[in-house]
C-alpha cells in the first residue's frame, strides 16, 4: 500500500547546479501538489498540478522553478541555478478527483526532500 | 483574505494530561479545515477533518477537535497525552471548503512536548 513517495529523500547541491525533485502520488490520484518548508515555518504552497496540466503556479518563485505532471511518470520539481535560499524541505502531496458535492478529500503527503545548498 | 493563526508556538504537558492545541481561522467561504501531525523529519499525517458535516470531529489517536463558527476557532484536544504524542502539529484550512482541490493554507505549527 504505497503512500505518496518521494525521492532523493536528502539532496546535496552546490550553489549554480541544478536541483530536481521527484513525487509518485498514491495510486488512483491525479492531484498533485508541491509545498516548500522553511526551518521553523509551516508548510508554504508552490504549485498544484493535473496530469500535464499545472492547475495554480501562483505560490511558485517566477525564476529558476518549473514544474511538471507528465501523463506517464512522476511530477517533477526542478530548481535551476539554485542559491542558499532554497534550502528547505519540499514535500508532495496528492489528492484524487473530488467528487462534485462530495466531502473535502484530505491531501496525503510523501516524506519530503530535504534540499541542501552548499 | 484566508489565514490560520496557531495561537501557541509551543506547548508543553505531562503523559496522562489533556493536551489543547488552539487554532483560529478566517475565511470568506466555508472552510474546509484540517490538522495534521508531523513527527521528526518525516512527512505529514491527517489526524481529522470538518468538511461542514457534524461540528465535533473524531480523529486517529483520540485526538478530536470541535469547530466552533461564532469564534472562528478549530482547537485540537486529547484527554490524556501519551509520549508518542510529542511532534509538530499544523492546522490546516482549504478556504474552498469541499473538495480539494486548490492550494492549503498552513498555521505555523505548534510543537507540543510531553513530559514522563
Amino acid at each position: 500500500n504505497a503512500g505518496v513517495m518521494q525521492n532523493p529523500r536528502h539532496l546535496v547541491r552546490r550553489r549554480g547546479q541544478e536541483a530536481r525533485l521527484r513525487c509518485s502520488p498514491m495510486k488512483g490520484h491525479s492531484h498533485v501538489y508541491w509545498y516548500r518548508q522553511l526551518p521553523e515555518e509551516g508548510l508554504k504552497f508552490m504549485v498544484y498540478l493535473q496530469k500535464e496540466n499545472i492547475i495554480d503556479e501562483s505560490g511558485m518563485p517566477k525564476e529558476r522553478f518549473s514544474a511538471e505532471f507528465p501523463k506517464e511518470g512522476p511530477s517533477i520539481l526542478r530548481i535551476q541555478q539554485v542559491v542558499r535560499g532554497d534550502s528547505a524541505a519540499y514535500f508532495c502531496a496528492s489528492s484524487p478527483v473530488s467528487l462534485a458535492g462530495g466531502e473535502g478529500q484530505p491531501q496525503h503527503f510523501g516524506d519530503g526532500t530535504r534540499l541542501s545548498i552548499l | 483574505a484566508q489565514s490560520v493563526t496557531q495561537l501557541d508556538s509551543h506547548v508543553s504537558v505531562s503523559e496522562g494530561t489533556p493536551v489543547l492545541l488552539r487554532c483560529n481561522y478566517s475565511s470568506s467561504y466555508s472552510p474546509s479545515l484540517f490538522w495534521y501531525v508531523q513527527h521528526p523529519n518525516k512527512g505529514l499525517q491527517l489526524l481529522l477533518k470538518y468538511t461542514s458535516a457534524a461540528t465535533l470531529v473524531k480523529g486517529i489517536n483520540g485526538f478530536e477537535a470541535e469547530f466552533k463558527k461564532s469564534e472562528t476557532s478549530f482547537h485540537l484536544t486529547k484527554p490524556s497525552a501519551h509520549m508518542s504524542d510529542a511532534a509538530e502539529y499544523f492546522c490546516v484550512v482549504n478556504p474552498r471548503g469541499g473538495g480539494s482541490q486548490g492550494n492549503l493554507i498552513f498555521g505555523k505549527g505548534t510543537k507540543l512536548s510531553v513530559k514522563p
